[in-house]
């Protein structure tokens, strides 16, 4: 692994059934973050993790849970998808929430709740 | 209250020169950054921004004004490959990024 993976890549899901994201860096970065990109829309934080075993709540958290166990794995879990969870969704990462470089990005997951 | 704001779409010719605006209130500022996005792909990072004034990077380069809350990606010797959407965001004080809705820059032969 080089950089940052997500997997799915892409997936169609019935409405009303769980599904984890899975997002791993192989960096030793301390923050991480999953976003959601709509179309027309900025990219939209759902919740991050500053440092392994803490995580905190973004801009749209709402029908979302994370968990942040070790340093390189940031699973996004949506507990009972609906609809409007139809998106594309980015996890990032970063070597700390106010490092001046870059924050990385993975491939993405497009997520389409049917 | 937060707010971002970009042109939607912009087109240029090959080999000219573009410049792309940002403006925006956020609360807090802690940096700000530019990022390119292809279709269908992840964002990649381009400059980022923390004191007023022009960074330059190659072809990129990125000026900020903090009191006027306004920074410009400016692109020379536009490449087609150069066709891409170019978002911006700014780090608020609490270190979480805002993202504006981002450019469609459009190059053209």
């Amino acid at each position: 692994i080089a950089g940052i993976t997500q997997a799915p890549t892409s997936q169609i899901l019935a409405a009303g059934r769980r599904m984890t994201l899975r997002c791993t860096q192989d960096m030793r970065h301390n923050a991480m973050y999953w976003y959601r990109q709509d179309l027309g829309l900025g990219l939209r934080l759902i919740h991050y993790s500053n440092t392994a075993g803490t995580t905190g709540k973004g801009e749209v958290p709402d029908g979302y849970s994370v968990s942040r166990a070790n340093t390189d794995d940031f699973p996004l879990t949506l507990a009972s998808a609906v609809p409007s969870q139809t998106s594309v969704y980015f996890c990032a990462s970063s070597d700390s929430p106010d490092s001046p470089t870059e924050a990385f990005f993975g491939q993405g997951t497009r997520l389409t709740v049917v | 209250g937060q707010n971002i704001d970009q042109p939607t779409e912009m087109t240029a010719t090959e080999g000219a020169i573009v410049q792309i605006n940002c403006t925006y209130q956020t609360s807090g500022f802690n940096g700000l950054f530019w990022y390119q996005q292809h279709a269908g792909e992840a964002p990649t990072f381009l400059s980022y921004n923390v004191l007023d004034g022009l960074e330059e990077k190659g072809r990129f380069s990125s000026f900020l004004s903090r009191s006027k809350g306004y920074s410009y990606l400016l692109l020379k010797e536009l490449q087609m490959k150069d066709s891409a959407s170019y978002l911006c965001a700014v780090r608020e004080s609490n270190y979480q990024l805002i993202w504006g809705a981002g450019t469609k820059l459009i190059i053209k032969p």
